[in-house]
Formats: C-alpha cells, structure tokens, sequence
C-alpha cells in the first residue's frame, strides 16, 4: 500500500511568487491534515479536510494560503504571494474515519524556501 | 502560547542504557497524548499514546507515564538502540474549547535522540 505522497520535495521560490504545493494521502483516508514546521521549531497545524470539505482551518496563518480538496482525493496548498516567513517544511498527513483518530500517517513533507 | 513543550533539544545516550524523553503541557482538556518518531527526510510515524485516564501505557521497549498534576509526560525506551536515534515529537489532542475532536495534534519542538553504539 502506498504512503501519503508529498510533491514537490523541495521547492525555491522568490517573495511575492506563487507556489502550490500537493498531496496524496494514502488511498481511502477521508481525513486529510495539513501541518508546518519553521525553521526547526514546532510542527504546527493549518488544516483539516474531511473527504472534500474543510472541518478546521483555524491553524491557516492568514489569507494568503489556501487548501483545496477536489473530489475528497488529493489535497493542494497554495501560497499566494509567498513571504520569506512561509519558509519551512509542510507536512499532510492522512488517516481513516475509522480507528484511532490520532495515528495519522505523515507524508516526507515539502521544504518551502522563500528567498 | 505553546501549549506543548520539550525543553530538551537533544539528549545522547549508550546504547542499551534507559532513554527518557519529557514532555510538559498546560491546557488540562488534552484528552490523549502521543509519541512520534521523525527520521531525517521522513514524515513523523506514530509511536505510542495514551489516554488523559491513565497514567501509564507500555508498548514492548516504549512506554509512556503522564503525570497529570504536573501536566508532564515522558517516553522510556529500555533498552535503548541505535536505531533508535531520531527526532521524537511529544503531541496532543482534545477537545478544546467546546468544539468536537478533529483529530488535531499540537505538537512540541521535538527532542534528538542520539543513541550511540
């Protein structure tokens, strides 16, 4: 079975740019999270998808960032303009609607570098 | 305001020795706690749990105490193996502020274990 799949791996992109990163949860997940690490501290939380629809978006910094999930699949981030302070790794992670709620299954993450 | 702390960046020990990891915490309605695991490159894998009602849970090497007066977990790994040098992540999730569950972690700073051989 595949794993969450995160892509691009790294990304470089220059302030004020546009950058739309994806993700592939595992197959049948309906939950779909999105989180954050900067610069080597915690690993926050921006979002939560059930199947297609936005369950929390209380962790999103501000407008600039917008998710979308089409048709309950695979997930996009968008940064639009990016700022040197969205620099770090951002993570999705999947799990099912049944089990424990709190194992979720973390893809490699993205590395975002604004420069 | 971070609700979930690990004040020790790193932490080396011998292989085959005890490692403990501590966590602390400050918002009392944290109904579980977990333990994940982070290599380089690699996305967190979940480790361990456990419920706010317990106060110890156990999982072959690995086992978690929470200390709910002092809002403080940690993770012992006995005995400990190289491969067991990582980042370890200390989370939480509850509900808070009336809202049902989403499963949202809040998670530390993450502590690295180094086990040396």
């Amino acid at each position: 079975e595949a794993g969450v799949t995160q892509f691009p791996s790294h990304s470089v992109i220059e302030k004020g740019q546009t950058v739309t990163l994806r993700c592939d949860p595992i197959s049948g997940h309906d939950n779909l999270y999105w989180y954050r690490r900067v610069m080597g501290k915690e690993i926050k939380f921006l979002l939560h998808f059930v199947k297609e629809s936005k369950q929390d978006e209380s962790g999103m910094p501000n407008n600039r960032f917008l998710a979308e999930r089409t048709g309950g699949t695979y997930s996009t981030l968008k940064v639009q303009p990016a700022e040197l302070e969205d620099s770090g790794v951002y993570f999705c992670a999947s799990s099912p609607l049944t089990g424990f709620l709190y194992e979720q299954y973390f893809g490699p993450g993205t590395r975002l570098t604004v420069t | 305001d971070q609700q979930v702390k690990q004040n020790s960046p790193s932490l080396s020990v011998q292989e085959g020795r005890i490692s403990i990891l501590n966590c602390d915490y400050t918002n009392s309605m944290f109904d579980y706690f977990l333990w994940y695991k982070k290599y380089p490159a690699e996305g967190p894998t979940f480790l361990i749990s456990i419920s706010s009602i317990k106060d110890k849970n156990e999982d072959g090497r690995f086992t978690v105490f929470l200390n709910k007066s002092a809002k403080h977990l940690s993770l012992h790994i006995v005995p400990s193996q190289p491969g067991d040098s990582a980042v370890y992540f200390c989370a939480a999730s509850g509900i808070t502020g009336g809202s049902s569950n989403t499963g949202k972690l809040i998670f530390g700073q993450g502590t690295t274990l180094q086990v040396k051989p």
